[in-house]
């Protein structure tokens, strides 16, 4: 079965600090992957998303960014967190032919003090 | 613009009531239609969908929608609420050609009183 991984769960980071967040995926391939995030525990907003490596694509400019080092694991990082950047970080994936499906994993929420 | 509303921003039930938490949306063409539970502090979990044919689907821990082409409304009902029911739903809806985007209501606590 799928599992979808995200880490670290909890994350307490100081204003202008850099950022990494992992999301790994296991027991399927070639999954569309994806970057929410959901601030004051309400709405969802669609970060990223890729269809594959090096394919990604960026639904808000911020100072945000996203990688895909290998077809199973997505990164978003950020060169110098704002305040504005807490929040859950959701990753979530799809199988390819049923891309309307998604699977969210635990998320990770950021508090940037 | 396409977007999905979620007019409640809390829904009170009763244990043992029937509940509805309601859903519309603003989309081109006919669009897949989903709900997804949030429990506290952990991912979104997907309930049912609804993609073509009857109306009334089935999903996950008894719940169910009804898709309203007229309307433009896919409410999510269950016959008699649980205490363990209460969470965060979302409402979300994947319109034709977009790939695997969605668009996402804002929520809906759904409080379940013994």
């Amino acid at each position: 079965s799928q599992t979808i991984h995200q880490w670290p769960a909890t994350l307490v980071q100081p204003v202008g600090s850099p950022l990494s967040l992992e999301c790994t995926v296991e027991g399927t391939s070639n999954p569309n992957l994806y970057w929410y995030r959901q601030a004051a525990g309400r709405g969802l907003q669609l970060l990223f998303y890729s269809i594959g490596i090096d394919q990604i694509s960026s639904e808000v400019p911020q100072n945000l960014s996203a990688s895909r080092p290998q077809d199973r694991q997505f990164i978003l990082s950020s060169k110098k967190l704002l305040l504005s950047d807490s929040g859950f970080y959701l990753c979530a994936w799809s199988s390819p032919d049923r891309s309307y499906e998604q699977y969210f994993g635990p998320g990770t929420r950021l508090t940037v003090t | 613009a396409q977007s999905v509303a979620q007019p409640e921003d809390q829904v009170n039930v009763a244990e043992g009531n029937p509940l509805t938490v309601k859903c519309t949306y603003s989309v081109s063409g006919n669009p897949y239609l989903f709900w997804y539970v949030q429990y506290p502090n952990r991912g979104l979990q997907f309930l049912l969908k609804y993609i073509t044919g009857d109306n009334l689907v089935k999903g996950s821990y008894g719940f169910e929608a009804e898709f309203n082409k007229s309307q433009t409304s896919f409410h999510l009902k269950k016959p008699s609420a649980l205490v363990s029911d209460s969470a965060l739903y979302f409402c979300a809806v994947r319109p034709l050609g977009q790939g695997g985007k969605l668009i996402f209501g804002q929520g809906t606590e759904l409080s379940v009183k013994p």
